[in-house]
């Protein structure tokens, strides 16, 4: 099966300028996830999407990030204005049951897009 | 809350070396437990996974884990190690896997 599609993979832009990413999930994933890894830090989970609703965006910056995933299946994550400290890499993960017997779900990750604010 | 402590920043070991990645959680209730490798640009795979049962966890490419509930601790194992396996490792803890909390990772170097 095709794996978790992101794009851009890298982009340098300066602070106060936006930025959006766009993500492909799994075909049959109805959970989307959205992470920031930022140098030396392991992934953080930024929002969470069940089919088109937000789950859970507590960890969302409300003030410069916003996320929509209007028909259940592809995202964008934004950045608008955006500042130093954004420089990460935004991952995409999508999740589905296992194929065994525990019926946990486990994420598959795109291969994220790395941003650098300047 | 939850937390998920890597000691280790950086190993180097040669390749054939066994090799054993320390991680150690915090977490009020029954874990689930996972291990993910990323490697240079390149997402996070998981490795192996631990929900309940037998608490020695046999993952792909070789790894596998075992779960101390008395040392909250889920370290990773490989007998010998191939110059491949040279990438950043994520131990994460939570009860959901998209909602668990990482690491910040163990960077291995494979000596030849």
């Amino acid at each position: 099966e095709a794996g978790v599609a992101q794009s851009p993979r890298y982009k340098i832009i300066e602070k106060r300028q936006s930025v959006a990413f766009w993500c492909n999930p799994i075909s049959g994933h109805a959970t989307l996830y959205w992470y920031q890894q930022i140098l030396g830090q392991g992934p953080k989970l930024l929002i969470q999407f069940q089919n088109n609703g937000v789950v859970d965006d507590s960890q969302l910056p409300k003030d410069r990030f916003s996320a929509e995933r209007l028909k259940g299946v592809d995202s964008t994550l934004k950045i608008q204005p955006a500042k130093l400290e954004d420089s990460a890499v935004y991952l995409c993960a999508s999740s589905g049951i296992q194929r065994d017997n525990s019926g946990a779900n486990v994420l598959t990750f795109g291969a994220g897009s790395r941003l650098t604010v300047l | 809350a939850q937390s998920v402590t890597q000691p280790d920043i950086h190993i180097t070991v040669s390749e054939g070396a066994s090799l054993e990645l320390r991680c150690n959680y915090s977490y009020g209730a029954t874990p689930y437990l996972f291990w993910y490798v990323q490697s240079p640009g390149q997402g996070l795979q998981l490795l192996l996974k631990y929900f309940s049962g037998d608490t020695l966890v046999q993952g792909i490419k070789g790894f596998e884990a075992e779960f101390k509930r008395s040392q909250s601790s889920f370290n990773l194992r490989k007998p010998s190690v191939h110059w491949s396996d040279a990438a950043e490792y994520f131990c994460a803890v939570g009860r959901n896997a998209g909602k668990s909390t990482f690491g910040d990772g163990t960077t291995l170097t494979v000596k030849p």
